[in-house]
């Protein structure tokens, strides 16, 4: 158990209004990334951290943003949701001795 | 960019039997692969992870190899069991210090009894 939770779980929303997800590890692990899975998709990574503070975009990052403010945080923003960005979300974690990443359980968000 | 595709995308085999799955990536320039199971509406487990120095990694009744030049992996599971029923999915992983994984879109395996 790598000490991750996702927050919330569930989430439905309408469109244009602002969401905030919450990745939280017990860990500090360094490292924290931000995954939405699609059916016909698979997994694509949206954003990452490196540090506190320290984030870069990944393959999907337009509509989203991130803060990390502290080490065991990540938030993903989404400013004004889409009905294009429902999905499950998943946060994962890397050790810093490690390449293994280690996933939440995972947010659905629906957006009407 | 990296892509990498499973094939097939669903597999059906009676308990007991040694199965195949695989992955294969387009740039050979990987640093490492992983292999994940996720179970239905839950987050990924990690199984195994192959540098790309290494030909394979074995855990338990699963073995996992790698052929960098010819841009394949295999997850080779013995001895199959229903519980081994889920999706199977593998990530190529990028070098550096801003390390990333790229996943295929995965197998979803059944067991029967």
């Amino acid at each position: 158990d790598a000490g991750i939770t996702q927050s919330p779980r569930h989430k439905v929303t309408e469109t244009g209004t602002p969401v905030t997800l919450r990745c939280h590890q017990t860990e500090n692990h360094r490292y924290m990334y931000w995954y939405r899975q699609d059916p016909g998709h698979g997994l694509r990574l949206i954003h990452y951290s490196y540090g506190v503070k320290d984030t870069d975009k990944g393959e999907v990052s337009d509509g989203y943003s991130v803060s990390r403010s502290k080490t065991e945080d990540f938030l993903l923003t989404l400013e004004s949701a889409t009905s294009s960005q429902t999905s499950v979300y998943f946060c994962a974690i890397r050790p810093g001795s490690t390449d293994t990443q280690y996933f939440g359980p995972g947010t659905r968000l629906t957006v009407l | 960019k990296q892509e990498v595709t499973q094939i097939p995308a669903a597999l059906s085999v009676p308990e007991g039997e040694n199965l195949v799955l695989n992955c294969s990536f387009t740039d050979s320039a990987i640093y490492n692969l992983q292999w994940f199971r996720q179970d239905p509406g839950k987050g990924l487990t990690s199984l195994l992870l192959i540098q790309s120095s290494q030909r394979e990694q074995t855990s338990g009744r699963l073995n996992a190899s790698l052929d960098k030049s010819s841009g394949r992996s295999t997850l080779y599971i013995a001895a199959s069991q229903p519980g081994d029923s889920a999706t199977y999915l593998c990530a190529a992983g990028s070098g550096g210090s801003n390390y990333k994984l790229t996943f295929g879109k995965g197998t979803l395996l059944t067991v029967n009894p």
